[in-house]
């Protein structure tokens, strides 16, 4: 059971838009931490796609997007692609652990 | 570039130690707070360590604390995880990362390695 909650799984077909949601509690996201993304292939290091909420580093296409309000946060991917098909997570510093949570993970299929 | 390399990984039966070895490159090291995140197999990612970037401020997560010991040496670019006691539950790849971020709180995985495969089995 991960402190942060995310969706097992989400699908779309190409060009299409989707988002993935991440709930967490009063000691992590509503505390106004930080939620933070990324992108795993399995088999591969996982990438980092956003940071701070909703800031993109250099060379993460405008397509992905994140956003955070009150108990939960949110990465939102549209024009989807094939190439995006890929595991999800959410991570935020939760102060109960003294340390950060990831989500569950989110398996994202492009149909 | 920034590189992140881990090594050290391997077959180990439960009760023993194993030490992994991450190399970074191409940023200031000594600047930069480090980190150890795992995933077991089938499992999502768990984060199990970080360690500022001058060694001086160690945090662990509650599954690996008196356990495992995470330390650096900023002259050879280098963070290690000392893993002691090891369990079944502890196999997992283990990913090194970099972290960005103005502080603690705000601290996140800038850049991560390919990881390193432990598995604890007798």
């Amino acid at each position: 059971q991960s402190v942060l909650t995310q969706p097992p799984s989400v699908s779309g077909a190409p060009g299409q838009r989707v988002t993935i949601s991440c709930t967490g509690g009063s000691s992590n996201i509503e505390a106004g931490y930080d939620v933070h993304w990324y992108q795993h292939l399995p088999g591969t290091a996982p990438k980092l796609l956003i940071y701070g909420n909703s800031n993109r580093p250099s060379g993460v296409p405008d397509r992905f997007s994140g956003s955070k309000s009150g108990t939960s946060a949110s990465l939102a991917i549209t024009a989807l692609q094939a190439e995006d098909e890929a595991d999800y997570y959410c991570e935020s510093y939760d102060s109960s652990l003294s340390g950060w949570v990831f989500g569950g993970g989110t398996r994202l299929t492009v149909l | 570039e920034v590189q992140v390399l881990e090594s050290g990984g391997g077959l180990v039966q439960p009760g023993g130690s194993l030490r992994l070895s991450c190399a970074a490159s191409g940023f200031t090291f000594s600047t930069y707070a480090m980190s150890w995140v795992r995933q077991a197999p089938g499992k999502g990612l768990e984060w199990v360590s970080v360690i500022s970037g001058n060694g001086g401020s160690t945090y662990y997560a509650d599954s690996v604390k008196g356990r495992f010991t995470i330390s650096r040496d900023n002259s050879k670019n280098m963070v290690y995880l000392q893993m002691n006691s090891l369990r079944a539950e502890d196999t997992a790849v283990y990913f090194c990362a970099k972290e960005g971020g103005p502080h603690l709180s705000k601290w996140y995985r800038q850049y991560w390695g390919q990881g390193t495969q432990v598995i604890v089995s007798s």
